[in-house]
């Protein structure tokens, strides 16, 4: 059973547009999210989160938007440089569960120079 | 810097090998996970520790077991490596409550083939 889908496995935009990467969830339990970026052989680093009492969260390029009724979250990117280009992880947990964190299937950005 | 540092980068072993992976971190941290990522699956919790000698089940424990004797050291092993468990083999490590705020550190990864 996933609890956090990211449906798009793959995406590619041209340098300078707009990238938007989603991420559904099933479980209304959920009260953190997160995203985190991978280069190959790299870990996951952290890129940004929101939390579920907020529906948008900006850090510069970025900005993650969550639509609660919806169990729906996205990530923006703007304007998109060719060093994004990674797998974008979208992630989810609750305060009580100690720090466990769930994650969706990847989604491959590619920005196009 | 957080330092999670996993001893090898590439594995290869045979079917029925008894394997080790070894992850260390040089925060203090309390918690401490073990993931495995394949494509189109994303990153699947396999164990998880929150202190010396503890540790907890996650999503897809079967075939595997770990270890925590030191706080910094988590090791996964895999008993008797079988071809399914081909995989990229991630550590992790936190202090309880910092992981929505981001601060859940990972290991540059293992990659594990079992021929």
């Amino acid at each position: 059973d996933q609890q956090v889908k990211q449906n798009s496995p793959s995406l590619s935009v041209q340098e300078g547009r707009i990238s938007i990467l989603n991420c559904d969830y099933t479980n209304s339990m959920f009260d953190y999210f997160l995203w985190y970026k991978k280069y190959p052989a790299e870990g996951p680093t952290f890129l940004i989160s929101i939390s579920s009492i907020k529906d948008k969260n900006e850090d510069g390029r970025f900005t993650v938007f969550l639509n609660k009724s919806a169990k729906h979250l996205s990530l923006h990117i703007v304007p998109s440089q060719p060093g994004d280009s990674a797998v974008y992880f979208c992630a989810a947990t609750t305060t009580s569960n100690t720090g466990k964190l769930i994650f969706g299937q990847g989604t491959t950005l590619q920005v196009k120079p | 810097d957080v330092k999670v540092t996993q001893s090898s980068r590439y594995l290869v072993k045979r079917t029925g090998e008894k394997v080790f992976l070894e992850c260390v971190q040089d925060m203090d941290h309390e918690n401490m996970f073990w993931y495995r990522q394949d494509p189109g699956l994303g990153l699947r919790l396999i164990y998880f520790s929150y202190d010396v000698k503890m540790k907890e089940k996650g999503d897809i424990p079967e075939g595997y077991s770990v270890s925590r004797e030191k706080k910094e050291r988590f090791s996964l092993i895999l008993e008797s490596a079988s071809t399914n468990q081909t995989s990229m083999y991630l550590c992790a490590s936190s202090t309880p409550g910092t992981v929505i705020t981001g601060e859940l550190f990972f290991g540059e990864g293992s990659r594990l083939t079992v021929l």
